[in-house]
């Protein structure tokens, strides 16, 4: 199985400010037939199921604010927030389907104000 | 709207069975691959199985946790996805969502049930 592993585990930052979450594959997503990296992420809040936010590690999902964004190749990858907003406190994974054997997702992190 | 539904959750015996259906609508439910995620209490998602459209033969593949014991099945003509849980255990013990894969992505999952929580316990 493809194991990702997500940093940090939990994060505080202030409200405006910029929030930066990493993850990273044990093995490349990448697929070289059409350049495209298989990974995903998702925002959770307490109570509710996972929100698509960004597929193919960059494109982002559909009113899914712009704030938002995706990036990185292969083995690592970033999910950034450029201005924290109080309703962005939630769980982010990052998760893979480069392998149709076994979909996997990161531990999560925590996503806190500061 | 489109939405999808769990239901058939409870508490049950570890060694004994469950289904979980998963009840679709808003969309033509026969064209997108289907999928299960659990989250155990406090715990992160694991990706469980899914089942691909007839279009690209209905096969299934699950996670090697639940292979033997978890089948995933479709009703198109009902819009209904199920996951038949046997042999149960308490590690089993989570909620459990259906997701829509979304489509041409292969494994991303943009529509998701609001879950159905099942209790592993004697």
């Amino acid at each position: 199985d493809i194991v990702m592993t997500q940093s940090p585990d939990s994060l505080a930052v202030s409200l405006g400010e910029r929030a930066t979450i990493n993850c990273k594959s044990s093995q490349s997503v990448l697929y070289s037939s059409n350049n495209k990296n298989y990974l995903a992420w998702y925002q959770q809040k307490p109570g509710q199921p996972p929100k698509l936010l960004i597929y193919w590690a960059s494109t982002r999902e559909s009113g899914v604010p712009d704030r938002f964004s995706g990036s990185g190749s292969g083995t690592d990858f970033t999910l950034t927030i450029s201005s924290l907003q109080a309703e962005d406190v939630a769980v982010y994974y990052c998760q893979q389907y480069y392998s149709t054997l076994s979909y996997t997702f990161g531990q999560g992190t925590k996503l806190e104000i500061k | 709207e489109v939405q999808l539904v769990e239901s058939g959750g409870g508490l049950v015996q570890p060694g004994r069975s469950l289904r979980l259906s998963c009840t679709a609508s808003g969309f033509t439910f026969g064209d997108y691959a289907m999928s299960w995620v659990r989250q155990a209490p406090g715990k992160g998602l694991e990706w469980v199985g899914f089942i691909r459209s007839k279009a690209y033969g209905g096969t299934t593949e699950y996670a090697a946790s639940v292979q033997g014991r978890f089948t995933i099945s479709r009703d198109d003509s009902k819009s209904i996805a199920y996951l038949q849980m046997d042999s149960l255990k308490t590690e089993d013990t989570a909620v459990y969502y259906c997701a829509r894969v979304k489509q041409g992505t292969q494994g991303a999952f943009d529509i998701w049930g609001q879950g159905t929580m099942v209790t592993v316990s004697s």
